[in-house]
């Protein structure tokens, strides 16, 4: 069964660094996601994106925060100058536009990202 | 604002035994409702979900969840557990007419014991 995969699994950054978090969705869909969990807290939407721009992005994504789709399979989400408070597990997701599904999202494995 | 809630943190269960996980939501209008399981080093693992029709939904491996409109709940159910689903599960909660945000619990960590 397809997945969305993610890399890398683990990412320790220093604090002020940036740092790109990648993501392969599932091969025909053409919606992604950006979530996030704190640890302890709930998982959080972050962006969604669709047809090469952002579709929603919560008020979590600010300055800091980019997406993009840099190729036919790759979407990543890029962090610029990181804080403490970025440390969290973050999930990439996407959903089909066609068919049976259409309104599930498929969460891949997530990236921890911990920063010092 | 769309939101849901798990009020337990965590079940324990012992193996055999039917389980239950409980969710309670609030949105606007009538709800799309998920559950998703969360297994170590795992992504999250879609279940099942209600969108329309039957409040009973049957999802993978057994799991069941029934929506309950009038509680505003949507509690997911096994007959019997088994020391595999040991996981971590979360509900989450979709406006019928946003298919971007997906609003998740805080998650209930089930503990099923031989």
């Amino acid at each position: 069964e397809p997945e969305v995969t993610q890399t890398p699994s683990h990412q320790v950054t220093q604090m002020g660094q940036e740092v790109i978090l990648r993501c392969v969705p599932i091969s025909n869909h053409l919606y992604f996601y950006w979530y996030r969990q704190i640890l302890g807290q709930k998982v959080e939407f972050l962006v969604s994106f669709y047809n090469n721009e952002i579709s929603e992005k919560s008020e979590i994504f600010d300055d800091q925060f980019s997406v993009e789709r840099p190729d036919g399979s790759n979407f990543t989400l890029k962090i610029r100058s990181t804080k403490l408070e970025d440390s969290a597990m973050y999930f990439c997701a996407s959903r089909t536009s066609s068919g049976k599904g259409t309104d599930t999202q498929y969460f891949g494995p997530g990236t921890r990202l911990t920063v010092l | 604002a769309q939101s849901v809630a798990q009020p337990e943190d965590q079940v324990n269960v012992a193996e055999g035994n039917p389980l239950t996980v409980k969710c309670t939501y609030s949105v606007s209008g009538n709800p799309y409702l998920f559950w998703y399981v969360q297994y170590p080093n795992r992504g999250l693992q879609f279940l099942l979900k209600y969108i329309t029709g039957d409040n009973l939904v049957k999802g993978s491996y057994g799991f069941e969840a029934e929506f309950n409109k009038s509680q505003t709940s949507f509690h997911l159910k096994k007959p019997s557990a088994l020391v595999s689903d040991s996981a971590l599960y979360f509900c989450a909660v979709r406006d019928r007419n946003n298919f971007n945000k997906f609003y998740f619990g805080s998650g209930t960590k089930l503990n099923v014991k031989p």
